[in-house]
């Protein structure tokens, strides 16, 4: 069975530091898809990055970057110099390749960044 | 673009009442899913679809029915709702080769 877990429940950083959302997973399959997704506090969940499993390059996005280790069942998320803006929910998901692609979500871990 | 509009945002239901939740898609996307979100466990997955005339059970599928009869619509019935529904309900739908969900704005959904 697929399993995610953020053992981060909440995290409160002060604007400007960097933060680290840590997302450990399971799976017998070997090829897979990682996700995390934002929840702002308006609810809605917003898409931010798919990476596929024999796909172990890290990426930069503005001041997001992931850094995924299958060694380790790792798919680490990272805001340089956070803002206000960040504060959110953010979810960390696997999925299937094949089949329906069902998402598996982790608990989420809340993230606030105080001005 | 709409991408995925839920039907209604919020609702309040008296134990043993029925509702349906609707969820609409312009996207033309093949799969569409439905999760509920619970305080500390994340999403959980209902009942998804992987194109018209067809649904399947996901992780947390009793006391919940689904149809989707037409591919851009994907309906969540509750036949006789009970206070443990209480939740907030997510749309979502993904095109097939690309497999990103994108997700509905949410159904807050209190069963009293």
């Amino acid at each position: 069975a697929q399993k995610v877990t953020q053992a981060q429940t909440e995290i409160s950083v002060v604007e400007k530091e960097d933060v680290t959302l840590d997302c450990v997973y399971e799976t017998r399959d070997t090829t897979y898809y990682l996700f995390w997704y934002k929840q702002p506090p308006s609810g809605e969940l917003v898409f931010l990055i798919r990476r596929n499993s024999f796909d172990e390059q890290n990426e930069i996005s503005g001041r997001y970057s992931w850094n995924f280790q299958k060694s380790t069942s790792s798919f680490n998320f990272t805001i340089t110099a956070s803002q206000v803006v960040d504060s959110a929910v953010y979810f960390c998901a696997l999925s299937e390749v094949l089949g329906a692609q069902k998402l598996v979500f982790g608990q989420g871990t809340r993230l606030t960044i105080n001005p | 673009n709409a991408g995925v509009t839920q039907t209604p945002k919020f609702r309040v239901l008296k134990t043993g009442q029925s509702m349906t939740l609707l969820c609409a898609q312009d996207m033309n996307h093949e799969y569409m899913y439905w999760y509920r979100q619970d305080p500390g466990m994340g999403l959980r997955l209902i009942h998804y679809s992987v194109g018209e005339g067809t649904t399947a059970k996901g992780e947390v599928p009793d006391g919940y029915n689904v149809s989707r009869l037409k591919k851009q619509n994907f309906l969540l019935g509750l036949e006789s709702a009970a206070p443990s529904q209480t939740s907030v309900y997510f749309c979502a739908s993904s095109y097939l080769k690309w497999n990103i969900q994108y997700f509905g704005a949410g159904t807050r959904l209190s069963v009293l």
